[in-house]
């Protein structure tokens, strides 16, 4: 049964760029949740999505952050504009149900130059 | 005040010793509690729930003090292989967001 995957493991952009980053939750896990680890930082919550729709986004920026949890596919988080302080460990998190136990992904290291 | 607040350490132990890590949280509403292990560059891992009576598994203990708002791990005989760095994860009622600590790094030395 694999886990949470997520890809690009590593990805670099330049200041202004684009950043996608997908998370695959785990097999039969409909609830999926993101969060940012800037370095020597605890992990902080984002968002938490479920198919088609946005929970809980308290903890995504107000600009140039969205994401998405389409009925197919994985979910993605967009980051617009990148600037440097938004480098940083994105980690993916999945569960099954609301209040079952969050497994999370191997991350997406993000670096802006 | 900081959500949950963790010791930072390092501590630096040796093999076999036993090692308590502390963690406080401020939101009374908080309902569950966790720790969660980091190694360098990877993802966090859960390391076990904590409950209100207190919970063994195997070489950890975890306890929780409601009252005082303030959870422990307790590591047994410790490993080489625990080197890491320890999460304390707090989970406010009827929401689904996971408040993590910064993190306890533990070494463990031969």
């Amino acid at each position: 049964n694999a886990g949470v995957m997520q890809n690009p493991r590593h990805l670099v952009r330049r200041r202004g760029q684009e950043a996608r980053l997908r998370c695959s939750p785990m097999k039969g896990h409909s609830h999926v949740y993101w969060y940012r680890q800037l370095p020597e930082e605890g992990l902080k919550f984002m968002v938490y999505l479920q198919k088609e729709n946005i929970i809980d986004e308290s903890g995504m920026p107000k600009e140039r952050f969205s994401a998405e949890f389409p009925k197919e596919g994985p979910s993605i988080l967009r980051i617009q504009q990148v600037v440097r302080g938004d480098s940083a460990a994105y980690f993916c998190a999945s569960s099954p149900l609301f209040g079952e136990t969050q497994y999370f992904g191997p991350g997406t290291r993000l670096l802006v130059l | 005040r900081k959500e949950v607040e963790q010791d930072p350490g390092p501590f630096n132990v040796p093999e076999g010793a036993t090692v308590a890590f502390n963690c406080t949280y401020s939101n009374s509403a908080s309902q569950s509690f966790f720790w969660y292990r980091q190694d360098c560059r990877k993802e966090p891992k859960l390391l076990m729930s904590v409950y209100s009576s207190g919970n063994e598994d195997g070489r950890f203990t975890a306890q929780l003090n409601r009252a005082s708002q303030y959870i422990s791990l307790l590591i047994r005989d410790s490993k080489l292989s625990d080197s890491a760095t320890y999460l304390c994860v707090v989970n406010v009622g009827g929401s689904e967001k996971l408040v993590f600590g910064k993190g306890t790094k533990l070494t463990v030395n031969p």
